[in-house]
C-alpha cells in the first residue's frame, strides 16, 4: 500500500493522555515522522526516528512503532497542543514521501 | 540557525505556470534534499516531489509527473518548483522542506507561498 491512514479527529481533556495513530505498509520499513501544524502556520517536526524530539518540542510528546502502525502520544496534553498532526514516511521505493491525511487534535 | 525563505504570494491565470523559490541559509545546502509539499485550503499535506542537491536528481509524485519541475542552484542555495498548466485546483499553499538527504524526516520548513489560480 502507498498510503498512510490517520483518524481525522481526536479529542482529549486538558492534562490527560492522547494517542494519535498512523497505519501503512511503509511503516514496516521506515520510521514515521510526525509534524504539528497550527492554523496559519507551517508544519514543524515533532517526532522523528520513532521517538526522538527536535529541540523545542516538549518531552510530553513521544513516539512509538509496532508493525505497520506508528503512534504519537501526548502525556498531559496542554491547550497549546491543539493542532493538526500529520504522519509521514518514505514509500517502499524510498524515493518518494507520503503524508497521512492528518488528525485534528482538540484539547477540551 | 538554518532557515528556508520562500518567495511571495502569486496570483495566476488558469493554463499559466508558476515558479516558487526557496532560499536556504545557515546550513550546508549541498547536504540537503528539498521537498515541495502543498496544502489546498482546508486540506492536508501533499508531497509533490523533491531533489537531492548533491546529485541534482529529482523525483516526482506520480500525480504531478509532467507538470512539475524541481531544480536547484547551489551557487545561490536556492531550490525552485515550477508547476505548469495551472488549474483552480492548484490553489494552495506551497511549502519547501528540507531533510539531510540520508535522513527520512523533514526537519526544516519554509514559511509557505500561497498560489492562487483564478480567472
Amino acid at each position: 500500500s502507498s498510503e498512510l491512514t490517520q483518524d481525522p479527529a481526536v479529542s482529549v481533556a486538558l492534562g490527560q493522555t492522547v494517542r494519535i495513530t498512523c497505519q501503512g505498509d511503509s511503516l514496516r520499513v521506515y520510521y514515521a515522522s510526525w509534524y504539528q501544524q497550527k492554523p496559519g502556520q507551517a508544519p514543524i517536526l515533532a517526532i522523528y526516528d520513532k521517538n526522538k524530539r527536535p529541540s523545542g518540542i516538549p518531552d510530553r510528546f513521544s513516539g512509538s512503532n509496532s508493525g505497520n502502525t506508528a503512534s504519537l502520544t501526548i502525556t498531559g496534553a496542554q491547550a497549546e497542543d491543539e493542532a493538526d498532526y500529520y504522519c509521514s514516511s518514505r514509500d517502499s521505493s524510498g524515493n518518494h514521501w507520503m503524508f497521512g491525511g492528518g488528525t485534528k487534535l482538540t484539547v477540551l | 540557525q538554518a532557515q528556508l525563505e520562500q518567495s511571495g504570494a502569486e496570483v495566476k491565470k488558469p493554463g499559466s505556470s508558476v515558479k516558487v523559490s526557496c532560499k536556504a541559509s545557515g546550513g550546508t545546502f549541498s547536504s540537503y534534499a528539498i521537498s515541495w509539499v502543498r496544502q489546498a485550503p482546508g486540506q492536508g499535506l501533499e508531497w509533490m516531489g523533491g531533489i537531492i542537491i548533491i546529485f541534482g536528481t529529482a523525483n516526482y509524485a506520480q500525480k504531478f509527473q509532467g507538470r512539475v519541475t524541481i531544480t536547484a542552484d547551489e551557487s545561490t542555495s536556492t531550490a525552485y518548483m515550477e508547476l505548469t498548466s495551472l488549474r483552480s485546483e492548484d490553489t494552495a499553499v506551497y511549502y519547501c522542506a528540507k531533510n539531510d538527504y540520508s535522513r527520512s524526516y523533514l526537519d526544516l520548513w519554509g514559511q509557505g507561498t500561497l498560489v492562487t489560480v483564478s480567472s
